[in-house]
């Protein structure tokens, strides 16, 4: 079965440092691999996919994530975070149309 | 930009009641989805719908639920007798290949 884990809840970083909210994924065969961003009291939003090719993805708003196949990883970065980037942060495969979410990370930046 | 647009963004219902949640997908899309999120879980998926039916559903979609694309633009979820629990934020989403483009969601408050 297809699954994503995030194992911190909570992320918490200055403004100016770089960020890293964790991700990894258990899939059968290639994992199609994304990020959403979810404001208060808002829709969620794509930040970036993996679908194949060069491990690092860039996507919306500065961040980027690394595909890891050995780790089985897909974390996403920011090389210097700003306060509105706090947000909670889901990670999801998608599967023959399918998506399956983390439980969410929650990316606190403070000034 | 093309979006998912879902209404009302909130509603509130009485216990027992029915209620519908409307989408209206992107148009060219294929592929169309609910979603729920419970305060605070994970994002949780509750049926696909491709092709005029529904492809797959989970657990979660029992007999009170239902879906429909009446018209070939809107694409409802029908809570027949809404309990408490139902109580949540449903996501709205359509895809074309890979990315799935979410709408904003409505907040159901059962009470």
């Amino acid at each position: 079965a297809q699954s994503v884990a995030q194992p911190e809840d909570q992320v918490n970083v200055a403004e100016g440092n770089p960020l890293t909210v964790k991700c990894t994924y258990s899939v059968s065969g290639n994992p199609y691999l994304f990020w959403y961003v979810q404001y208060p009291n808002r829709g969620l939003q794509f930040l970036l996919k993996y679908i194949t090719g060069d491990n690092l993805v860039k996507g919306s708003y500065g961040f980027e994530a690394e595909f890891n196949k050995s780790q089985t990883s897909f974390h996403l970065k920011k090389p210097s975070a700003l306060v509105s980037d706090s947000a909670l942060y889901f990670c999801a495969v998608e599967d023959f149309n399918k998506f399956y979410f983390g439980s969410g990370t929650k990316l606190n930046v403070k000034p | 930009e093309p979006e998912v647009t879902q209404t009302p963004s909130h509603q509130v219902t009485q216990m027992g009641q029915e209620v519908i949640l409307r989408c209206v997908p992107i148009s060219n899309h294929l592929y169309f989805y609910w979603y729920r999120q419970i305060l605070g879980q994970k994002v949780e998926f509750l049926v696909s719908f491709y092709n005029n039916e529904i492809s797959e559903k989970s657990e979660i979609f029992d007999d009170q639920f239902s879906v429909e694309r009446p018209d070939g633009s809107n694409f409802t979820l029908k809570i027949r007798s809404t309990k408490l629990e139902d109580s949540a934020m449903y996501f709205c989403a359509s895809t074309l290949l890979t990315e799935a483009f979410f709408g904003q969601g409505t907040r159901l408050t059962v009470v």
